[in-house]
């Protein structure tokens, strides 16, 4: 069974604070994903990783960083947190496809984050 | 124009209804299409892929329409169990990265 965790389920933090929310793939998947989810907003990706130190935007990355040292470990920066980003985050990993029908995502289960 | 839209719903069927979602996509190129399915406070667990024409699982037939863009999702039968957000996917024009567009995901609540 494919695993991915994220070190918190929910967290508080305050308005500057810097953030880090860590993802974790046991199944040796090539591609990382982090995601936000809000209300009405669906899924966005932030940035996506096909390989060890190698990054890609994704859709809203700015406030964002990412790191990716070891192939199974994704981490998800926030440099000085906002109010604004309050929301959920989404740790995804996934093969690299040779053909496009292997995408198939799997997730962790989420850090629900709180900037006050 | 969203990549990829859903009607948001909620949709509000009794058990045994047969229900249908449909999903748009904007990109011509996208050649893999996926359904997810979310409970609340939980992440998106694959449901099913649609390659070609189409797919079916037990109560579950997705379609794909590539003439008019969009894929859909039937459920025959409705379960109590099936109430959930479904999220349907494509492949984001064919990127080889595994880069997949979600739509915003379709409310289903199945009453008694």
């Amino acid at each position: 069974d494919v695993k991915v965790t994220q070190s918190s389920r929910y967290l508080v933090k305050r308005t500057g604070e810097k953030v880090f929310l860590e993802c974790v793939q046991d199944m040796d998947h090539e591609n990382m994903f982090w995601y936000r989810q809000d209300p009405g907003l669906g899924l966005r990706l932030i940035y996506f990783s096909y390989d060890v130190k190698m990054k890609e935007k994704g859709d809203i990355p700015e406030g964002y960083s990412v790191s990716r040292e070891k192939k199974e470990r994704f981490s998800l920066i926030l440099e000085s947190a906002s109010t604004n980003q309050t929301s959920m985050y989404l740790c995804a990993s996934s093969y690299i496809a040779r053909m496009s029908s292997y995408n198939e995502q799997f997730f962790g289960p989420g850090t629900r984050l709180t900037v006050l | 124009r969203k990549e990829v839209e859903q009607d948001p719903g909620p949709f509000n069927v009794p058990e045994g209804a047969t229900v249908a979602f449909n999903c748009t996509y904007s990109n011509s190129a996208s050649q893999s299409f996926f359904w997810y399915r979310q409970d609340c406070r939980k992440e998106p667990k694959l449901l099913m892929s649609v390659y070609s024409s189409g797919n079916e699982d037990g109560r579950f037939t997705a379609q794909l329409n590539r003439a008019s863009q969009y894929i859909s999702l039937l459920i025959r039968d409705s379960k109590l169990s099936d109430s959930a957000t479904y999220l349907c996917a494509d492949n984001a024009g064919g990127t080889s990265y595994g880069k997949l567009t979600f739509g915003q995901g379709t409310i289903l609540t199945v009453h008694p």
